[in-house]
């Protein structure tokens, strides 16, 4: 079975920094891209980041382009987001997710994690 | 970006009745557009994928159909536990969802 467990979030205020991790298990951790999407208070959902199956090719949205850094460590079977400069609208439910194929190319999401909340406020 | 716009916001059926959800967006992505379901409480589940292609364990009253910049979720006979709310994504940029279509079951 599938599992995504996600940990480190909470409440930072604006300006400050958070660590998400992700341990991964029930399937070959390094043959999926992975993905964190988030769902913003409005129910919104946005696609936050994604990194290739080798870790070479991290790609973000430009909303968090220069403050967030998705990795993995395939050795721990983890993802990462590390988070800076965080704002008050980057407060969202943000979920740890496994690509839908093992492909050269990201597609869908085909299993979530539980969600970890992150508030931004002071 | 490319904008997802899914009509209607919500649809209010009985059990038994078709659903049809839309799905435009605002310039082609061929057929790179998937469905999920989300319940309260839980995480998005994906229904379908490249536009018609059900996903694991899925029930075959949910199909997809559509390409360009149209595209329709359908559910031919709804269940009770199709009470949900549902996203479509774009995976042809940067990929995005759709605001959501809710669908009651009276």
């Amino acid at each position: 079975e599938v599992q995504l467990v996600e940990s480190g979030g909470g409440l930072v205020q604006p300006g400050g920094s958070l660590r998400l991790s992700c341990v991964a298990s029930g399937f070959t951790f390094s043959g999926y891209w992975m993905h964190w999407v988030r769902q913003l208070p409005g129910k919104r959902l946005e696609w936050v980041a994604r990194i290739d199956a080798d870790g070479s090719i991290p790609s973000y949205a430009d909303s968090v382009k220069g403050r967030f850094t998705i990795s993995r460590d395939n050795a721990k079977n983890t993802l990462y987001l590390h988070m800076n400069s965080l704002r008050d609208e980057d407060t969202a439910v943000y979920y740890c997710a496994r690509d839908s194929h093992q492909a050269t190319v990201a597609k869908y999401v085909q299993h979530w994690g539980q969600g970890a909340l992150v508030t931004v406020s002071s | 970006d490319i904008v997802l716009t899914q009509s209607p916001t919500t649809l209010s059926l009985s059990p038994g009745e078709r659903a049809t959800l839309s799905c435009r967006a605002s310039q082609s992505i061929s057929s790179y557009l998937g469905w999920y379901q989300q319940k309260p409480g839980q995480a998005p589940r994906l229904l379908i994928y490249d536009t018609s292609n059900r996903a694991t364990g899925i029930p075959a009253r949910f199909s997809g159909s559509g390409s360009g910049t149209a595209f329709t979720l359908t559910i031919s006979s709804l269940e009770p536990e199709d009470s949900a709310v549902y996203y479509c994504q774009q995976r042809s940029k940067w990929p995005t969802f759709g605001q959501g279509t809710k669908v009651e079951i009276k």
